[in-house]
């Protein structure tokens, strides 16, 4: 089975709240985290990373947050915008070697006008 | 830079053609992957390769074949077409993260969106 999951596969929200999308994984050697954001049709797009020697990092309107201790990780959107919305996958890997990326089933996130 | 292409856009094929994905980046990315992505569901990798002449399984290989003779060139082979094989294909690049500053950030071409009938 997949080692990274979703808790909740859908997400509504107004225009202008804070969104929270949420992650657990079950691989406790993964070290290294990424957030993307897949348009209707697009590929997926990167968003944030996060290291595993961090519980916290920001960008611009998004915050990732990892709680190694419960395998969990958080996405934090703030002031969501309707070009918000979109699916978004978490993705877990072991950095070095191949480096390659798991990947959840994926929040589609949608921003109410 | 025109980052990962991707083509053809679109594909119907009957069950038993053959056919290759192709994708090129030149971005001089070390590491290329084939993800695809069934309907309402994540990625799931195909195969990877960490650089010119080396390839190696992913997830849900079977069905298909890569080869890697360039840095900028990773065509994803199918063989004998399947229902099961319908499917969005994404191919990916990288580089490693030792060299990348500590970000393995994927980039991802356009998908091929496959329809075996």
């Amino acid at each position: 089975g997949e080692s990274v999951g979703l808790h909740l596969p859908t997400l509504s929200v107004q225009e202008g709240d804070n969104s929270i999308i949420n992650c657990a994984y079950s691989n406790s050697a993964s070290d290294y985290f990424i957030w993307y954001k897949q348009e209707s049709g697009k590929g997926p797009q990167f968003i944030i990373d996060i290291r595993s020697n961090m519980d916290k990092r920001q960008g611009q309107r998004v915050t990732v947050l990892l709680n190694k201790t419960v395998k969990h990780l958080s996405l934090q959107i703030a002031a969501t915008q309707p070009g918000d919305s979109a699916v978004y996958f978490c993705a877990e890997t072991v950095q070095g070697g191949s480096e390659k990326l798991v990947f959840g089933k994926g929040t589609k996130l949608t921003v109410n006008p | 830079n025109a980052g990962v292409t991707q083509t053809p856009k679109f594909r119907i094929l009957k069950i038993g053609q053959s056919m290759t994905l192709q994708c090129t980046q030149d971005m001089n990315h070390n590491y290329m992957y084939w993800y695809r992505q069934d309907p309402g569901m994540g990625l799931k990798l195909i195969y990877y390769s960490v650089g010119a002449g080396i390839t190696d399984k992913g997830e849900v290989p079977n069905g298909y074949n890569v080869s890697r003779s360039t840095t900028e060139d990773f065509p994803l082979r199918l063989e004998l077409a399947a229902p099961s094989q319908t499917s969005v294909y994404f191919c990916a690049s990288s580089y490693p993260l030792k060299t990348s500053g500590g970000h393995n950030e994927q980039f991802f071409g356009p998908g091929t969106r496959l329809t075996v009938l």
